[in-house]
């Protein structure tokens, strides 16, 4: 199994909905990854985890806050966003200590309206 | 800061072999060179990785240069299915949790008929 799995595939929410993102593998990776991307953009580092610790935050505005419950487990909890905030939400895993490839999930598709 | 530069687009006949070109004059050591690449809307995919030796594997070659300051990533017959943005990604071993991985602006690949 190499499988990235996120939910809800596509999610629209209000500026004063809380909302949260999930993301699993069951791959043993021990490093976990959530980025967001813009339409024709690249996507960009928000945060990571390694070994259940958060150890990147990219200066990321508090109303998005993550959390990693088990080594199977990321979740990105959303609160009071802005319209900007719409985008493509990927996470990804990776093995942590070693030179190997990240797995991509296929993204959540959120709209802040 | 990029550590990546790369062509913003670039245009493959079918068939023909794909080369995609990527600078990173300012690579340490201990700083390998991922490819991944993102079909539209789906997301990233991993194609291949190195640190100083030229790799091959199922989907691309990687060439890197005997100074490492840039690489090429070969795909010998493209197909319409190529066509993607491709990421040229350097990151350092993640020892120490050091689980960093950020992309850069990518290329384009356009394969046409």
């Amino acid at each position: 199994d190499t499988e990235v799995t996120q939910t809800p595939k596509h999610l629209v929410m209000g500026m004063t909905n809380k909302k949260s993102l999930k993301c699993e593998q069951h791959m043993g990776h021990r490093a976990m990854y959530w980025y967001k991307q813009k339409a024709k953009k690249p996507p960009e580092l928000m945060f990571v985890y390694s070994y259940e610790k958060l150890s990147i935050n990219e200066s990321v505005p508090s109303r998005f806050s993550p959390e990693c419950p088990n080594s199977s487990l990321l979740n990105l909890h959303l609160h009071a966003l802005q319209p900007e905030d719409s985008a493509l939400y990927l996470c990804a895993s990776s093995q942590g200590q070693t030179n190997t490839e990240a797995f991509f999930g296929q993204g959540t598709r959120l709209t802040v309206v | 800061d990029a550590k990546t530069t790369q062509p913003t687009s670039m245009d493959c006949a079918e068939g023909r072999a794909a080369n995609l070109p990527c600078n990173h004059s300012t690579i340490s050591g201990n700083e390998y060179v991922y490819w991944y690449r993102q079909i539209h809307s789906q997301g990233p995919q991993y194609i291949i990785h190195g640190l100083k030796n030229n790799e091959t594997n199922e989907m691309a070659s990687l060439i890197i240069t005997e100074d490492r300051k840039s690489s090429t990533l070969i795909l010998p017959h493209a197909t319409l299915r190529d066509t993607a943005v491709y990421y040229c990604i350097v990151r350092v071993l993640p020892l120490n949790n050091n689980n960093d991985m950020r992309f850069g602006a990518g290329t384009r690949l356009t394969v046409k008929p």
